[in-house]
């Protein structure tokens, strides 16, 4: 398994800013992603962040609203930009080895943006 | 795209009793299909897990069967206890990625 710490654990933010949230994982990874889980619901994958180029954002999501970087193998960060009280959900980290199998969840930020 | 249809949405059993969840998955492609439990405020946990060339694998109390013809597969509880209440969420790997169920409460009456 991977250990994967990610911060902050939550946040209250103003509408209109951004934050920046930082995953970082015990050991070098093939895969990362990045998923969103509303309250009540269930997980959906915002994108998988590519080391060394861009991301790959799933439909609905855009490089704009939610720029990620992954610099090494073993770190990535999301930015959740320019915030409306509709981004408030849990965002959450995974990686894996493989291709998208034993995926490991970090343990997510609670955004609440007023 | 894959999409995965979970039912159902709520349960609830008594303790020692077996609880089944269900999933469906759209594209055969699919080949590995997880579970995962999540208690509440906290992250999703990794519980069983079962590959295309496999029809069943049990761990103590957990099960998974899966039907690759009909594209679906089941999680089986048995001996029930309130521990294990909590969200359950079906999953299946589409080129790469996990695309999740809608989940299912499971609620363990003492």
């Amino acid at each position: 398994s991977a250990v994967i710490s990610q911060k902050p654990s939550r946040d209250i933010c103003q509408r209109g800013t951004s934050l920046t949230i930082q995953c970082q994982v015990d050991s070098q990874v093939t895969m990362m992603f990045w998923y969103r889980q509303q309250p009540g619901q269930s997980l959906t994958l915002i994108a998988t962040a590519n080391q060394g180029s861009e991301a790959t954002y799933e439909s609905g999501f855009v490089i704009d609203k939610f720029p990620i970087s992954r610099p090494n193998l073993t770190f990535s960060t999301l930015t959740v930009s320019n915030m409306s009280p509709e981004d408030s959900s849990i965002y959450l980290c995974s990686a894996d080895r493989g291709r998208g199998e034993k995926l490991f969840f970090g343990s997510g930020t609670q955004l609440s943006v007023l | 795209g894959e999409n995965v249809e979970q039912h159902p949405s709520t349960l609830s059993v008594q303790e020692g009793d077996s609880a089944v969840i269900k999933c469906t998955y759209s594209d055969s492609a699919s080949n590995y299909f997880p579970w995962y439990k999540q208690e509440l405020g906290k992250r999703p946990q990794l519980i069983i897990d079962i590959r295309s060339n496999v029809g069943e694998k049990k761990d103590q109390r957990i099960a998974v069967t899966l039907n690759k013809t009909a594209k679906h597969f089941s999680l089986h509880i048995t001996e029930t206890q309130p521990e294990d209440s909590a969200v359950y969420f079906c999953a299946a790997s589409y080129e790469g990625k996990l695309i999740f169920g809608q989940g299912t409460t499971l609620q363990v009456k003492p």
